[in-house]
């Protein structure tokens, strides 16, 4: 199975400032990445597909980019809403993997 | 509007089993691969079985292959999990979820709300 493993585990910030969280895949996954944002108590829901596009509905501060075996997820200015965990996940292997998760919150 | 409900969790004993249902609604579900992705408590997610749109393929983890089976009804709109020989660790909160793609190899989107399932004496 591919790993994929997320940093940093915990990030601190403050609203209005911008998030950079990262993923990296233990092999090749070309694009085949996306990304969900968990609150606490809910479902987890999509944010970001094949590496860099924006599910419906999704903010456009959110942002996904890299290719190959390193991505992020970028939230250019956070909002109060945004603090929550977010996993990354690959489809590029014939079984479905995810990142453990990195928790974004408040300063 | 897509929905994706769960039922049928609940305190199961080890070595017990259980059926989960998820019905679905909103969208043609004879056409989207489906999932089974479960979190334990206070931890990540895990994907446990996917099934294609006709329900020839399917695939699982490792940690449940040969005790867990995944189903539908196309024409009840329905997907199952039947869970046997369930052990603690399977203790868990198991999310119903859409494919992107009728094979079951895109993303998914959405999610259900979650069933937890308790496997304790």
């Amino acid at each position: 199975d591919i790993v994929l493993t997320q940093s940093p585990a915990t990030l601190s910030l403050s609203p209005g400032e911008r998030a950079t969280l990262s993923c990296r895949a233990s092999q090749y996954v070309a694009s085949y990445i996306a990304w969900y944002q968990q609150r606490p108590g809910q479902a987890p829901r999509l944010l970001i597909y094949d590496g860099f596009n924006r599910a419906t509905g999704i903010p456009d501060r959110f942002s996904g980019g890299g290719s190959g075996t390193d991505f992020t997820l970028t939230i250019s200015s956070l909002e109060p809403e945004d603090f929550a965990v977010y996993y990354c996940h690959q489809r590029s292997d014939w079984f479905p993997t995810f990142g453990q998760g990195t928790r974004l919150e408040i300063k | 509007e897509v929905q994706l409900v769960e039922s049928g969790g609940g305190l199961v004993q080890p070595g017990g089993s259980r059926r989960l249902s998820c019905s679905a609604s909103g969208f043609t579900f004879s056409s989207s691969g489906m999932h089974w992705v479960r979190q334990a408590p206070g931890k990540g997610l895990e994907h446990v079985a996917v099934i294609a749109y006709n329900g020839d393929d399917t695939y699982y983890a490792e940690s449940v292959k040969g005790r867990f089976t995944i189903s539908r009804d196309n024409l009840d709109n329905t997907l199952y999990l039947q869970m046997t020989s369930l052990r603690t660790e399977d203790t868990a909160t198991y999310y119903c979820v859409k494919d992107a793609y009728h094979t079951g190899r895109g993303w998914f989107d959405p999610w259900g709300q979650g069933v937890l399932v308790t496997v304790s004496s």
